[in-house]
C-alpha cells in the first residue's frame, strides 16, 4: 500500500460546480498536509496547508483533514475554468527537515 | 507567500555533457532544498534532500554521482547532471522550506533535454 493515495481522475465540471478532491493515508504520523495546484509545465503552488486535524477556508477554496480515518479533502466552491489543473495532496511527519510525500495528483477540468 | 526561483527555465543539450539547474529562494532563507523530477502525467518523485552546508541525502535508486548537488548558502542550492543522456530528459523542480511552518515553495523547474 502506497503511503498517500490519490485518485488521478481526470475529474470534469461545468463552470460553478462544487468540486471535492481526496486523498487518503497509511501513516498515522503524518501532522502536516498540504494542497497543491500545478498547471501544466510549471511548479507546483501551494494553495492550502493544515497542521493536524480541522478545516481551514480560504476564499473559494477549503481544506478538511480528519486524522481518524486519515483522510484529507479540498472542495473548489463555484469552480472556474481557470481552476483548470492538477492538484496534488502534499504531507508530512512532523520532524524537522523532512520531505513531503505527495499523492499522484488529480486533473481537474472546469468546463465554461 | 515565499518566492523560489530556478535557472534555467529550459535547456537542450547533447549527450554527454553536463547541465547545471540553479535553485534560489529569493525572499527567505532556506536551510533545507529539495530536488524533484516529474515525467510527463506522473507526480513528483523526491530526488534527494539538499542541507546548507552539509552533504545531500539521496533517495533510493537516485545515483549521487550522477546528480550532483550542492548548497552552498541559504539562499542557492545547485544540481549538476553530469553526463547526461537522452533518459535523463525530465521536469526538474526544486523546493525550498520555509520556516517556521513545515511548508515547501516550488520553483517553476526546468525542462530538460537531451539530445
Amino acid at each position: 500500500q502506497k503511503e498517500v493515495e490519490q485518485d488521478p481522475g481526470p475529474l470534469s465540471v461545468p463552470e460553478g460546480a462544487i468540486v471535492s478532491l481526496n486523498c487518503t493515508y497509511s501513516n498515522s504520523a503524518f501532522q502536516y498536509f498540504m494542497w497543491y495546484r500545478q498547471y501544466s509545465r510549471k511548479g507546483p503552488e501551494l494553495l492550502m496547508y493544515t497542521y493536524s486535524s480541522g478545516n481551514k477556508e480560504d476564499g473559494r477554496f477549503t481544506a478538511q483533514v480528519d486524522k481518524s480515518s486519515k483522510y484529507i479533502s479540498l472542495f473548489i466552491r463555484d469552480s472556474q475554468p481557470s481552476d483548470s489543473a492538477t492538484y496534488l495532496c502534499a504531507m508530512k511527519k512532523g520532524q524537522a527537515g523532512t520531505a513531503l510525500i505527495f499523492g499522484k495528483g488529480t486533473t481537474l477540468s472546469v468546463s465554461s | 507567500g515565499a518566492v523560489v526561483s530556478q535557472h534555467p527555465s529550459w535547456v537542450i543539450c547533447k549527450s554527454g555533457t553536463s547541465v547545471k539547474i540553479e535553485c534560489r529562494s529569493l525572499d527567505f532563507q532556506a536551510t533545507t532544498m529539495f530536488w524533484y523530477r516529474q515525467f510527463p502525467k506522473q507526480s513528483l518523485m523526491l530526488m534527494a534532500t539538499s542541507n546548507e552546508g552539509s552533504k545531500a541525502t539521496y533517495e533510493q535508486g537516485v545515483e549521487k554521482d550522477k546528480f550532483l548537488i550542492n548548497h552552498a548558502s541559504l539562499t542557492l542550492s545547485t544540481l549538476t547532471v553530469t553526463s547526461a543522456h537522452p533518459e535523463d530528459s525530465s521536469f526538474y523542480i526544486c523546493s525550498a522550506r520555509a520556516p517556521p511552518q513545515e511548508t515547501q515553495y516550488f520553483g517553476p523547474g526546468t525542462r530538460l533535454l537531451v539530445l
